[in-house]
């Protein structure tokens, strides 16, 4: 069975720092390109960012970019998500997903884990 | 960023119906999108891509049309478990976008 568990959510004060991770089984996680999507409470969905197989090509949306990090250790299965200098905006429950096909870059997301809440608040 | 605005916001329907619920893009992105259905208090789940292509285990009752700036996902007749919330999300553009959701709603 093709899973996803997240971990790592929590309440930090705005400027804080967090670290996401994600649990990989089911599937040769070495294989696939990585993501990380976010849905604000009551909100929609936002790429946040993307890890290659080996994590040798990153991609990040605007509006985390240079405040969040991914990398992922293949060895352990697991994609992680660095964030820094948070804000309010960022509170939102954060998914982790696989892309869609094997290698290539994850134009789409077939399996997703059930999400870790962040919280930004005083 | 290429902007998909989905329509309707809410629609309102009975089991049996036929839904059609319409994302339109900001720009051409040919037939690079795809529909997710998400329920309450889940993930999202692939449900078409490629604008007509559907994923591995969805029902024949949903499908996807269109190219370029204007989509349609339908269900030929609404069973309970459809009444929850689809996003549309392009792959034409980086960064990747989503659509502000449809919510379907039971009439």
């Amino acid at each position: 069975q093709v899973l996803l568990v997240e971990s790592g959510g929590g309440l930090v004060k705005p400027g804080g720092s967090l670290r996401l991770s994600c649990e990989a089984s089911g599937f040769t996680f070495s294989n696939y390109y990585m993501g990380w999507i976010r849905q604000a409470p009551g909100k929609g969905l936002e790429y946040i960012s993307y890890s290659s197989t080996t994590n040798e090509y990153t991609n990040y949306a605007g509006s985390v970019k240079g405040r969040f990090t991914i990398s992922r250790d293949n060895a352990k299965k697991s994609l992680f998500l660095h964030m820094s200098g948070l804000t309010a905006e960022d509170t939102a429950v954060y998914y982790c997903a696989r892309g869609f096909e094997e290698y290539q870059l994850p134009f789409y997301f077939d399996t997703w884990g059930q999400g870790t809440l962040v919280t930004v608040s005083s | 960023d290429i902007v998909l605005t989905q329509s309707p916001a809410t629609v309102s329907l009975s089991p049996g119906d036929r839904a059609s619920l319409s994302c339109r893009a900001s720009q051409s992105v040919s037939t690079h999108l795809a529909w997710y259905q998400q329920k309450p208090g889940q993930a999202p789940r692939l449900l078409i891509y490629d604008a007509s292509k559907r994923a591995a285990g969805i029902a024949a009752r949903f499908s996807g049309s269109g190219s370029g700036t204007d989509f349609t996902l339908t269900i030929s007749s609404l069973e309970s478990e459809d009444f929850v919330i689809y996003y549309c999300q392009q792959r034409g553009k980086w960064p990747l976008t989503f659509g502000g959701g449809t919510k379907v709603e039971l009439k």
